[in-house]
């Protein structure tokens, strides 16, 4: 089956300082990538899309000079979380759009824990 | 707007106990309703409904669709502590853009 890795899988950074995060396609092209926040014991929050070789698209609410996103191939995207803050720490899950339609492939999450 | 809501939210049960899992949703272009297991990391697919009445069953657990009452359930048959998680439930009204319910949190105590 298709496999998402994400890199790293925890991460823990000072305050003001930026952290990227890899999403990867293993073993397939996903042209369109999702990034989602989840805070404990909620729901993912999709963050923005992100299409292979165009701007990504954001959520409303979400700051995209925050969260920087770049999808310069097709088995790579990268979440980049500049200035980190401690309201930033949360858990951060990509996904790549599957075969089947409609079905998403889930990265294992990156815990971001800012001090 | 799209709109998925789940039910209940917090749930607990023992081992060996049948529980039911609601979805229930309101989206402008209906394609599917996907369910997720999600234990420590990432969301596990368990099932993907696209049609009315028809059940979707894997080992102890099982899910249908009602399209005319806009709601799906999960079914979990003889629970195991290895079922404590969230459940998601999530609608991707277009290509993979889904609207996640709020989740259930099961916990399964022995």
């Amino acid at each position: 089956g298709a496999v998402v890795s994400q890199h790293p899988s925890w991460v823990i950074c000072k305050s003001g300082t930026s952290v990227k995060i890899e999403c990867r396609s293993l073993d397939f092209q996903a042209t369109t990538m999702f990034w989602y926040r989840q805070f404990p014991k909620q729901s993912l929050m999709l963050m923005a899309t992100s299409n292979e070789g165009s701007k990504a698209t954001y959520e409303q609410g979400v700051e995209k000079d925050k969260f920087l996103i770049n999808h310069a191939s097709l088995t790579l995207s990268t979440l980049t979380v500049t200035s980190a803050h401690p309201e930033d720490s949360s858990f951060y899950i990509c996904s790549a759009l599957g075969l089947v339609a409609y079905e998403q492939y889930f990265g294992p999450g990156t815990r971001l824990t800012v001090t | 707007e799209d709109k998925v809501v789940q039910s209940p939210l917090s749930l607990v049960v023992h081992e060996g106990d049948t529980v039911t899992l609601n979805c229930s949703y309101e989206v402008t272009n209906f394609r599917s309703l996907l369910w997720y297991k999600q234990e420590k990391k990432a969301p596990t697919f368990l099932f993907m409904l696209t049609s009315s009445g028809i059940e979707k069953k894997s080992g102890r657990l099982s899910s249908i669709l009602d399209k005319k009452e806009l709601f799906s359930i999960l079914n979990i048959t003889a629970t195991q502590t290895g079922d404590s998680a969230i459940y998601l439930c999530a609608v991707p009204p277009n290509a993979g853009k889904s609207t996640f319910g709020d989740g259930t949190t099961l916990t399964v105590k022995p």
